[in-house]
Protein backbone atom coordinates (compact mmCIF):
# COMPACT_ATOMS: atom_id res chain seq x y z
CA UNK A 1 0.00 0.00 0.00
CA UNK A 2 1.49 3.23 -1.05
CA UNK A 3 1.66 6.39 1.58
CA UNK A 4 2.72 9.43 1.43
CA UNK A 5 3.50 11.73 4.35
CA UNK A 6 4.36 15.25 4.39
CA UNK A 7 5.99 17.10 7.36
CA UNK A 8 7.33 20.27 8.30
CA UNK A 9 6.50 23.76 10.16
CA UNK A 10 3.24 24.28 10.44
CA UNK A 11 3.95 28.10 11.10
CA UNK A 12 6.76 30.52 8.49
CA UNK A 13 7.63 34.06 8.88
CA UNK A 14 7.24 36.03 6.04
CA UNK A 15 10.64 36.23 3.95
CA UNK A 16 11.68 33.10 5.41
CA UNK A 17 11.69 29.50 3.56
CA UNK A 18 9.29 26.78 3.79
CA UNK A 19 10.76 23.52 4.06
CA UNK A 20 8.63 20.33 3.90
CA UNK A 21 9.46 17.03 3.65
CA UNK A 22 7.36 13.48 2.51
CA UNK A 23 7.91 10.55 3.20
CA UNK A 24 7.19 7.66 0.92
CA UNK A 25 6.50 4.09 1.98
CA UNK A 26 4.99 1.23 -0.04
CA UNK A 27 7.24 2.36 -3.15
CA UNK A 28 10.50 2.89 -4.24
CA UNK A 29 11.09 6.48 -5.71
CA UNK A 30 12.45 4.87 -8.91
CA UNK A 31 11.24 5.07 -12.19
CA UNK A 32 8.83 7.96 -11.26
CA UNK A 33 7.85 11.47 -10.91
CA UNK A 34 7.33 13.31 -7.37
CA UNK A 35 5.16 15.93 -7.27
CA UNK A 36 4.14 18.82 -5.24
CA UNK A 37 0.79 20.80 -4.89
CA UNK A 38 -0.79 23.00 -2.82
CA UNK A 39 -4.60 23.97 -1.81
CA UNK A 40 -5.31 27.79 -1.08
CA UNK A 41 -8.70 29.39 -0.50
CA UNK A 42 -8.47 31.80 -3.19
CA UNK A 43 -6.71 29.81 -6.24
CA UNK A 44 -7.78 26.09 -5.20
CA UNK A 45 -5.12 23.41 -6.50
CA UNK A 46 -2.20 24.83 -7.85
CA UNK A 47 0.79 22.40 -9.39
CA UNK A 48 4.07 23.34 -8.09
CA UNK A 49 6.23 21.07 -9.75
CA UNK A 50 7.67 17.86 -9.81
CA UNK A 51 10.91 15.99 -9.77
CA UNK A 52 12.41 12.54 -11.19
CA UNK A 53 13.52 10.07 -8.91
CA UNK A 54 17.05 10.81 -11.10
CA UNK A 55 16.50 14.62 -10.03
CA UNK A 56 15.27 16.07 -12.94
CA UNK A 57 12.61 18.55 -12.31
CA UNK A 58 9.87 20.79 -13.76
CA UNK A 59 8.73 23.64 -11.92
CA UNK A 60 5.52 26.02 -11.93
CA UNK A 61 6.69 29.24 -13.97
CA UNK A 62 4.99 31.81 -11.50
CA UNK A 63 6.68 29.87 -8.44
CA UNK A 64 10.35 28.46 -10.36
CA UNK A 65 12.25 31.47 -8.70
CA UNK A 66 11.52 30.41 -5.25
CA UNK A 67 10.99 26.51 -5.53
CA UNK A 68 13.87 24.36 -5.31
CA UNK A 69 12.75 20.55 -5.04
CA UNK A 70 15.25 17.17 -4.25
CA UNK A 71 14.82 13.32 -3.71
CA UNK A 72 16.97 11.35 -1.24
CA UNK A 73 16.58 7.79 -2.15
CA UNK A 74 18.19 6.29 0.92
CA UNK A 75 15.34 7.78 3.50
CA UNK A 76 12.68 7.48 0.57
CA UNK A 77 12.02 11.18 1.27
CA UNK A 78 11.33 14.39 -1.47
CA UNK A 79 12.01 17.76 -0.11
CA UNK A 80 10.19 20.84 -0.92
CA UNK A 81 12.09 24.60 0.06
CA UNK A 82 9.90 27.38 -1.15
CA UNK A 83 11.74 30.84 -0.51
CA UNK A 84 11.24 34.50 0.61
CA UNK A 85 7.51 33.64 1.49
CA UNK A 86 4.27 35.74 1.90
CA UNK A 87 1.07 35.26 3.09
CA UNK A 88 -0.04 34.36 -0.22
CA UNK A 89 1.94 30.89 0.46
CA UNK A 90 0.18 29.89 2.92
CA UNK A 91 -1.87 26.77 1.86
CA UNK A 92 -2.49 23.12 2.20
CA UNK A 93 0.70 21.84 0.97
CA UNK A 94 0.40 17.91 -0.85
CA UNK A 95 2.81 15.62 -2.13
CA UNK A 96 1.58 13.10 -4.53
CA UNK A 97 3.81 10.00 -7.09
CA UNK A 98 2.98 10.54 -10.58
CA UNK A 99 3.63 7.77 -13.19
CA UNK A 100 4.59 10.15 -15.61
CA UNK A 101 1.92 8.22 -18.40
CA UNK A 102 -1.35 8.54 -16.46
CA UNK A 103 -0.50 11.09 -13.90
CA UNK A 104 -0.80 11.45 -10.13
CA UNK A 105 -2.04 8.63 -8.42
CA UNK A 106 -1.22 8.42 -4.91
CA UNK A 107 -1.20 11.94 -2.69
CA UNK A 108 -0.57 12.56 0.92
CA UNK A 109 -3.07 13.76 3.40
CA UNK A 110 -1.43 17.19 3.12
CA UNK A 111 -0.35 19.73 5.72
CA UNK A 112 -1.16 23.30 6.71
CA UNK A 113 1.44 25.62 6.63
CA UNK A 114 0.87 29.23 7.58
CA UNK A 115 2.80 32.22 6.85
CA UNK A 116 2.36 34.42 9.55
CA UNK A 117 4.67 36.71 11.61
CA UNK B 1 -0.33 27.45 -19.13
CA UNK B 2 -3.72 25.25 -20.10
CA UNK B 3 -6.45 26.77 -18.42
CA UNK B 4 -8.82 24.10 -17.14
CA UNK B 5 -12.60 25.44 -16.86
CA UNK B 6 -14.59 22.93 -14.56
CA UNK B 7 -18.10 23.21 -13.82
CA UNK B 8 -20.68 23.73 -12.26
CA UNK B 9 -18.61 25.27 -8.91
CA UNK B 10 -21.08 23.84 -6.12
CA UNK B 11 -23.89 21.35 -6.82
CA UNK B 12 -26.73 19.79 -5.27
CA UNK B 13 -27.84 16.33 -5.47
CA UNK B 14 -30.31 13.63 -3.81
CA UNK B 15 -28.81 10.32 -2.37
CA UNK B 16 -29.59 7.90 -5.40
CA UNK B 17 -29.21 11.00 -7.91
CA UNK B 18 -27.17 11.17 -10.97
CA UNK B 19 -24.59 14.01 -11.69
CA UNK B 20 -22.49 15.67 -14.45
CA UNK B 21 -19.71 17.96 -14.09
CA UNK B 22 -17.61 19.19 -17.42
CA UNK B 23 -13.84 20.05 -17.52
CA UNK B 24 -12.93 21.99 -20.59
CA UNK B 25 -8.88 22.60 -21.74
CA UNK B 26 -8.26 25.65 -23.44
CA UNK B 27 -6.05 23.48 -25.73
CA UNK B 28 -6.35 19.84 -26.43
CA UNK B 29 -4.94 17.68 -24.04
CA UNK B 30 -5.46 14.23 -25.66
CA UNK B 31 -6.59 11.88 -22.92
CA UNK B 32 -4.24 13.55 -20.43
CA UNK B 33 -6.80 14.20 -18.01
CA UNK B 34 -7.75 12.55 -14.41
CA UNK B 35 -10.41 13.25 -11.69
CA UNK B 36 -9.96 13.10 -8.20
CA UNK B 37 -12.12 12.77 -5.32
CA UNK B 38 -11.30 15.02 -1.79
CA UNK B 39 -12.99 14.72 1.20
CA UNK B 40 -11.77 17.43 4.60
CA UNK B 41 -8.68 16.17 6.02
CA UNK B 42 -8.35 13.15 3.78
CA UNK B 43 -5.57 12.63 0.95
CA UNK B 44 -7.06 13.26 -2.50
CA UNK B 45 -8.05 10.16 -4.50
CA UNK B 46 -7.58 9.40 -7.87
CA UNK B 47 -11.22 8.04 -9.30
CA UNK B 48 -10.02 8.18 -13.27
CA UNK B 49 -6.80 7.86 -15.00
CA UNK B 50 -6.39 8.44 -19.04
CA UNK B 51 -9.90 10.37 -18.79
CA UNK B 52 -12.13 7.26 -18.81
CA UNK B 53 -10.31 4.70 -16.91
CA UNK B 54 -11.47 3.62 -14.12
CA UNK B 55 -9.36 3.30 -10.90
CA UNK B 56 -9.54 0.10 -9.37
CA UNK B 57 -11.14 -0.24 -6.28
CA UNK B 58 -13.39 2.72 -7.70
CA UNK B 59 -17.24 2.04 -7.74
CA UNK B 60 -18.67 1.41 -11.30
CA UNK B 61 -21.13 4.44 -10.40
CA UNK B 62 -18.39 6.89 -11.43
CA UNK B 63 -17.49 6.82 -14.85
CA UNK B 64 -16.18 9.43 -17.30
CA UNK B 65 -15.45 10.26 -20.98
CA UNK B 66 -13.95 12.91 -23.56
CA UNK B 67 -10.45 13.61 -24.98
CA UNK B 68 -9.17 17.05 -26.72
CA UNK B 69 -11.17 19.80 -25.07
CA UNK B 70 -14.37 18.07 -23.35
CA UNK B 71 -14.46 15.94 -20.60
CA UNK B 72 -17.32 15.03 -18.05
CA UNK B 73 -17.57 12.53 -14.88
CA UNK B 74 -20.78 11.09 -14.22
CA UNK B 75 -21.64 9.88 -10.94
CA UNK B 76 -25.01 7.62 -10.73
CA UNK B 77 -26.88 6.49 -8.38
CA UNK B 78 -25.17 8.95 -5.64
CA UNK B 79 -24.21 7.61 -2.23
CA UNK B 80 -23.58 9.39 1.14
CA UNK B 81 -20.04 9.13 0.52
CA UNK B 82 -19.82 10.65 -2.74
CA UNK B 83 -20.35 14.32 -0.91
CA UNK B 84 -17.21 16.03 -1.85
CA UNK B 85 -15.28 17.92 -3.77
CA UNK B 86 -14.25 16.51 -7.24
CA UNK B 87 -11.07 18.46 -9.33
CA UNK B 88 -10.04 17.33 -12.90
CA UNK B 89 -6.29 17.81 -13.39
CA UNK B 90 -4.72 17.64 -16.80
CA UNK B 91 -0.88 16.16 -17.26
CA UNK B 92 -0.36 17.04 -21.47
CA UNK B 93 2.00 19.92 -20.56
CA UNK B 94 3.87 21.26 -17.85
CA UNK B 95 2.75 22.81 -15.85
CA UNK B 96 0.07 20.69 -15.13
CA UNK B 97 -3.21 22.37 -14.14
CA UNK B 98 -6.22 21.56 -12.35
CA UNK B 99 -9.80 22.83 -12.38
CA UNK B 100 -11.46 24.99 -9.81
CA UNK B 101 -13.28 22.11 -8.60
CA UNK B 102 -16.54 21.24 -8.18
CA UNK B 103 -18.13 21.13 -4.42
CA UNK B 104 -21.12 18.21 -4.55
CA UNK B 105 -23.34 18.65 -1.75
CA UNK B 106 -26.33 16.87 -0.64
CA UNK B 107 -29.87 18.39 -1.10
Amino acid sequence: QVQLQESGPRLVKPSETLSLTCSVSGSSLTSYYWTWIRLTPGKGLQWIGQIYFTGTTNYNPSLESRVTMSVDSSKNQLSLNLSSVTAADSAIYYCARDSGMFGADYWGRGTLVTVSS
Amino acid sequence: DIQMTQSPSSLSASIGGRVTITCRASQGIGIDLGWYQQKPGQAPKRLIYAASSLQSGVPSRFSASGSGTEFTLTISSLQPEDFATYYCLQHYTYPHTFGQGTKLEIK
